[in-house]
């Protein structure tokens, strides 16, 4: 059974641009949560989807929004990239249920320089 | 904001120490899941606790959820340089449509032979 793939695995953008990034979930589950992590914050989160709506979100500016499309994928994209936007991105699927644990992508790891 | 406080955030110990890990919050959760992540990978599920009490155990590693459902400890056995990672505690929380993870601040170990 494949896992979570997130593409790409690195980027490197300038401040001031925006980025998307994609999320293909484990097969047969259909929620989907975005993770932002950094050495000074940890994992934060950012949103939830289930569904192809929005289920909960974290405390991120609007810059950051996502979207989930009909085959649970989901892409997120971050819009007028600043220097603090540099950090692991997690997408993580899981089955729609209470204490349903995250299965992980390896991430993508963003710089903005 | 519900935060989740590890501690320590560094250990470095030798092969066959033992050590405990902490993981405290003032608010109650659904469940409590642990976590190992590895450099350059994302998190895997070590292990779900959901009951207030419970303890479980997965080879040398034992995790207790805390009877108020506040708090969670992981304590590894006879420490293996396979052991190396950053751990994490998250806290669930579901809302009938909606599920949210709030992941703790990390306990990095290191086990050295």
């Amino acid at each position: 059974k494949a896992g979570v793939t997130q593409t790409p695995r690195y980027l490197i953008k300038t401040r001031g641009q925006q980025v998307t990034l994609s999320c293909s979930p484990i097969s047969g589950h259909r929620s989907v949560s975005w993770y932002q992590q950094t050495p000074g914050q940890g994992l934060q989160f950012l949103f939830e989807y289930f569904s192809e709506t929005q289920r909960n979100k974290g405390n991120f500016p609007g810059r950051f929004s996502g979207r989930q499309f009909s085959n649970s994928r989901s892409e997120m994209n971050v819009s007028t990239l600043e220097l603090g936007d540099s950090a692991l991105y997690l997408c993580a699927s899981s089955w729609h249920r209470e204490n349903s644990p995250l299965h992980f992508g390896n991430g993508t790891r963003l710089t903005v320089t | 904001t519900q935060l989740l406080e590890q501690s320590p955030q560094f250990l470095s110990i030798q092969e066959g120490e033992n050590l405990t890990v902490y993981c405290n919050s003032s608010s109650v959760f659904s469940s409590l899941q642990w976590y190992r992540q590895e450099p350059g990978e994302g998190p895997v599920l070590l292990v779900t606790v959901v009951t207030g009490g419970e303890v479980k155990k997965l080879k040398r590693l034992t995790f207790q959820f805390g009877d108020a459902r506040k708090d969670s400890s992981l304590h590894i056995t006879a420490a293996q340089p396979g052991d190396t990672g950053l751990y994490l505690c998250a806290g669930g929380q579901w809302a009938g449509t909606a599920s949210k993870l709030t992941f703790g601040t990390g306990t990095r170990l290191q086990v050295t032979l």
